[in-house]
């Protein structure tokens, strides 16, 4: 069955220290990749995106994320972390073709401490 | 940049009452989305939209739910008879051929 995964329901970084976020996927054929946040309260603000190309992937407010067809991931990462990162991450997938649904993982809370 | 715009922000309504959601997708965009996201929890596909028809739904979008594009701008959701576990943000998105999914920022809907 198709599914995204993110093993980390809650993480806990310092300000400064680097973060990297997991998702792993298992569909038949690789998808199209995303990495969405969302403050409380708020709507889902779109980081960055993989469709093909270069495997990393830079994204807005200094995140990048790196695609592995090996392991069926695309983990997200920024080198220092600042307390206005403190968030939930949805990483999520869309089947190779125009319209497709995007499917959620389960989000991981970021908390940051100062 | 263009948005999705979504009214109500929020929506307090009766159990058993009728709902309808609106979203204004962009312009140029040919698909539209809606999504669900209980308190805490993941969020959930509820139906894709395409040429004035559903091209998919997931077993959440039961009879009691039902969208519509009633004019070249707005696209609704209406939930016939609300029920308490309909309490929920409710997300719209539209979707461009470069695979650009933008949400709205939500309405956020309690049933009572």
């Amino acid at each position: 069955a198709q599914s995204v995964t993110q093993p980390d329901i809650h993480i806990t970084v310092s300000e400064g220290a680097s973060l990297e976020l997991r998702c792993n996927y298992s569909y038949g054929a690789t998808p199209y990749l995303f990495w969405y946040v969302q403050s409380p309260g708020q709507g889902l603000q779109l980081l960055l995106k993989y469709f093909s190309g270069d495997t990393l992937v830079q994204g807005i407010k200094g995140f990048e994320a790196e695609f592995k067809r090996s392991q069926s991931s695309f983990n997200l990462r920024k080198p220092s972390v600042h307390w206005s990162d403190a968030a939930e991450y949805f990483c999520a997938v869309a089947l190779m073709e125009y319209g497709n649904k995007l499917v959620f993982g389960a989000g991981t809370i970021l908390r940051v401490k100062s | 940049e263009p948005e999705v715009t979504q009214t109500p922000s929020h929506q307090v309504t009766q159990m058993g009452q009728e709902v309808i959601l609106r979203c204004v997708p962009i312009s140029n965009h040919l698909y539209f989305y809606w999504y669900r996201q209980i308190l805490g929890q993941k969020v959930e596909f509820l139906v894709s939209f395409y040429n004035n028809e559903i091209s998919e739904k997931s077993e959440i979008f039961d009879d009691q739910f039902s969208v519509e594009r009633p004019d070249g701008s707005n696209f609704t959701l209406k939930i016939r008879s609300t029920k308490l576990e309909d309490s929920a943000m409710y997300f719209c998105a539209s979707t461009s051929r470069n695979y650009g999914y933008t949400f709205g920022s939500g309405t956020r809907l309690t049933v009572v």
